[in-house]
């Protein structure tokens, strides 16, 4: 059982924007970092959003990441239909001294 | 570039032991912590836990401690999950991938392609 909660699905239109939040604690999202993911439909996890919100190399900009206290949210603008995927937030949690993940969001596309 | 390439598909039976690998290239493998993660069919992510291959130190998640063994082979460039005896909940795509991890900065930078292993009689 994660103990960042995220919400199951998010949609909206193309061109539109969404917006996942990850719910956690003092212990993980309000000491720690947060990391941001994405996994298309049969492939490997990707790194989005690191370090609250800092995009690696070759990450668009339409992704951002930013976080408030114990939550932490990915903003996706100019929503296209490969954006299509399951999104999962990730932190230190420092009472489990262990990485958790969210339980992950799944985007559709309108 | 950095790539994190796993060994492939198995197929064991409920008792059988097994050791999948994780090569690192493209950087220096002995200075990154490497994470493994479990996604079970149709399931989220799930850190299983981390080994820093410069001198093998590791740190399990309590929910895979015990049930999992993680090693590596610096000369090789490899780390390895391994099982004693598998169980058929232990049916999942297994990922290796970079974890970066200092200051309660950490995260899974790379990501291997992954390893499916079913168990099954």
């Amino acid at each position: 059982q994660s103990v960042l909660t995220q919400p199951p699905s998010v949609s909206a239109a193309v061109g539109q924007k969404v917006t996942i939040s990850c719910s956690g604690s003092s212990s993980n999202i309000r000491n720690n970092y947060v990391s941001w993911y994405q996994q298309l439909p049969g492939t490997a996890p990707k790194l989005l959003i690191y370090d609250n919100n800092k995009r690696p190399s070759g990450i668009p900009d339409r992704f951002s990441g930013s976080k408030s206290g114990t939550s932490a949210t990915l903003d996706i603008t100019g929503l296209q239909t490969g954006d299509e995927a399951d999104y999962y937030c990730g932190a230190w949690d420092s009472s489990l001294s262990a990485h958790v993940f969210g339980t992950g969001t799944e985007v559709t596309v309108l | 570039e950095v790539q994190l390439v796993q060994s492939g598909a198995e197929v064991k039976q409920p008792g059988e032991s097994l050791k999948i690998s994780c090569r690192g290239s493209g950087y220096s493998f002995t200075n990154y912590w490497i994470a493994w993660v479990r996604q079970m069919p149709g399931k989220g992510l799930e850190w299983m836990g981390i080994i820093y291959p410069g001198d093998s130190r590791t740190t399990y998640s309590s929910s895979f401690q015990g049930h999992v063994t993680f090693s590596a082979d610096k000369s090789i460039s490899t780390a390895y999950l391994q099982w004693s005896s598998l169980k058929a909940s232990d049916t999942a795509l297994y990922y290796c991938a970079r974890f970066p991890c200092s200051g309660g900065s950490c995260y899974s930078e790379y990501w291997g392609q992954g390893a499916l292993v079913t168990v099954s009689s």
